[in-house]
């Protein structure tokens, strides 16, 4: 069974400035899928980025970049030039790609608050 | 991206009643997911249910409990039976879309409460 890891619970950093939340994740499997999900306090559970393990470029949506480490089995999210809109729940979460079994296994969340 | 409703958006129910959480998406899609997020904690997957096919459980959920309904490839119902205290979480759906290999798109939740 896969699990995922985020070992930081809570953090706060100054508007603008960057900030970067880990996870590390544990499978057998060679090909799957990685995804950053944010969770306002609206609790609607919104896609930040994903990332496909067969790729080696890291995937970047706007002021959001991971650097995925699939041998150390890594996945860091990166904001880049923080809003007060960013402030949320972030979950990392797997996703195996074999037929029948795309279920997402998420991690325990990392608290986010972007300071004014 | 999918486009997904739930009903209710929150409900405060009475223990030993059950309750039926509707999830409508707004295109056809494959899997359709439903996950149980408790306080404070991440969300755990209840159920896989898909269209024409009874829902698939995961370990820790059973379907005298969770009774899970897909009529229609946009549609879906998730019942808690007989609710105890234990029971209030924030219930979420997911779906998948027929022509994506990959994304889940979640709906905004419905928060229960039992007393």
């Amino acid at each position: 069974a896969q699990t995922v890891t985020q070992s930081q619970p809570e953090m706060s950093v100054q508007e603008a400035e960057t900030v970067t939340l880990s996870c590390t994740y544990d499978t057998s499997e060679s090909n799957y899928y990685l995804f950053w999900y944010k969770q306002p306090p609206s609790r609607q559970m919104i896609l930040v980025i994903r990332q496909e393990a067969y790729k080696q470029q890291n995937a970047t949506e706007n002021r959001f970049s991971v650097n995925f480490q699939k041998a150390a089995k890594s996945f860091s999210l990166k904001i880049s030039d923080s809003q007060l809109g960013d402030t949320a729940m972030y979950f990392c979460a797997f996703m195996n790609t074999n037929f029948g079994n795309e279920k997402l296994t998420f991690g325990t969340g990392t608290r986010l608050t972007i300071i004014p | 991206s999918a486009v997904i409703s739930q009903k209710p958006s929150r409900d405060i129910c009475q223990r030993g009643t059950s309750l039926t959480i509707q999830c409508q998406v707004d295109s056809q899609v494959t899997m359709m997911f439903w996950y149980r997020q408790q306080p404070g904690q991440s969300l755990t997957l209840i159920a896989t249910a898909n269209q024409g096919s009874e829902a698939t459980y995961e370990s820790g959920f059973v379907i005298d409990k969770f009774p899970i309904s897909r009529p229609n490839l946009t549609f879906s119902t998730l019942t808690v039976s007989n609710m105890s205290p234990e029971d209030s979480s924030i219930y979420l759906c997911s779906a998948r879309q027929t022509h994506s290999t990959d994304t889940q798109y979640f709906g905004p939740g419905t928060r229960l409460t039992v007393l």
